[in-house]
């Protein structure tokens, strides 16, 4: 059970370059999220898609752009990479239930723009 | 927003040692959940706690849901290197809204 991947695991961009980070969950999930986790700052939502066909800015959505390509997965796209930017991006999946709030997260995305 | 205030920001101690951190809310949650984070790794879920006063273990690990829903805290018993990393709290009204994250305590093991 893989639950969620991340791809890739590794970037470095030039600043102004853009690139799209990969997340897909085999959990069937409805509720998707993008963080990213900075020294000192812990985990700040960017986007999230509550279900299939919805998307939502979160905390620190300036600069992203976000897909909810189907069920499975969750696209996180940088148009002009700032040094700003610089940061490990985890996608994370959770059920949408009133009880069941456990949320699952893949092994991040550390990109390095310079 | 909500804001979720979690300490001590790091911890040093000795293999063998008990270990206590906490999280307190400026509002109330109806979930808290505790994470870790292995370096380099995404954070994995400890435990979930789901009603004021509950009190929930996982082997050495045992994490209690405050009584007024503002806080909760985690404790570890006899601690062992392995259980180096960053440990985040995070609460949540339900599986129909965002989860808050506290911004972590990092944990260090001398052997």
């Amino acid at each position: 059970n893989a639950g969620v991947t991340q791809t890739p695991k590794f970037q470095v961009l030039k600043t102004g370059q853009s690139m799209t980070l990969q997340c897909a969950q085999d959990m069937n999930h409805n509720s998707m999220y993008w963080y990213r986790q900075d020294p000192g700052m812990g985990l700040r939502l960017i986007y999230y898609s509550a279900s299939e066909g919805t998307t939502d800015k979160g905390e620190v959505p300036n600069g992203y752009n976000v897909s909810r390509l189907n069920k499975r997965e969750f696209s996180l796209r940088l148009e002009s990479a700032a040094p700003s930017q610089t940061s490990v991006y985890f996608c994370a999946s959770s059920e949408r239930s009133r009880r069941n709030t456990e949320a699952f997260f893949g092994q991040g995305t550390r990109l390095t723009v310079v | 927003g909500q804001q979720l205030n979690q300490s001590p920001q790091s911890m040093f101690i000795q293999e063998g040692e008990d270990v206590s951190m906490n999280c307190t809310s400026s509002s109330i949650f109806n979930t808290w959940l505790w994470y870790k984070q292995d370096p380099g790794e995404g954070p994995v879920l400890l435990i979930a706690l789901y009603k004021a006063g509950e009190l929930t273990s996982n082997g050495r690990l045992t994490a209690q849901f405050g009584i007024t829903r503002k806080d909760s805290f985690l404790n570890i018993s006899a601690s062992i290197p392995s259980d180096v990393g960053i440990y985040f709290c995070a609460g949540r009204n339900s599986g129909y809204s965002t989860l808050t994250f506290g911004k972590g305590t990092m944990l260090l093991v001398s052997p």
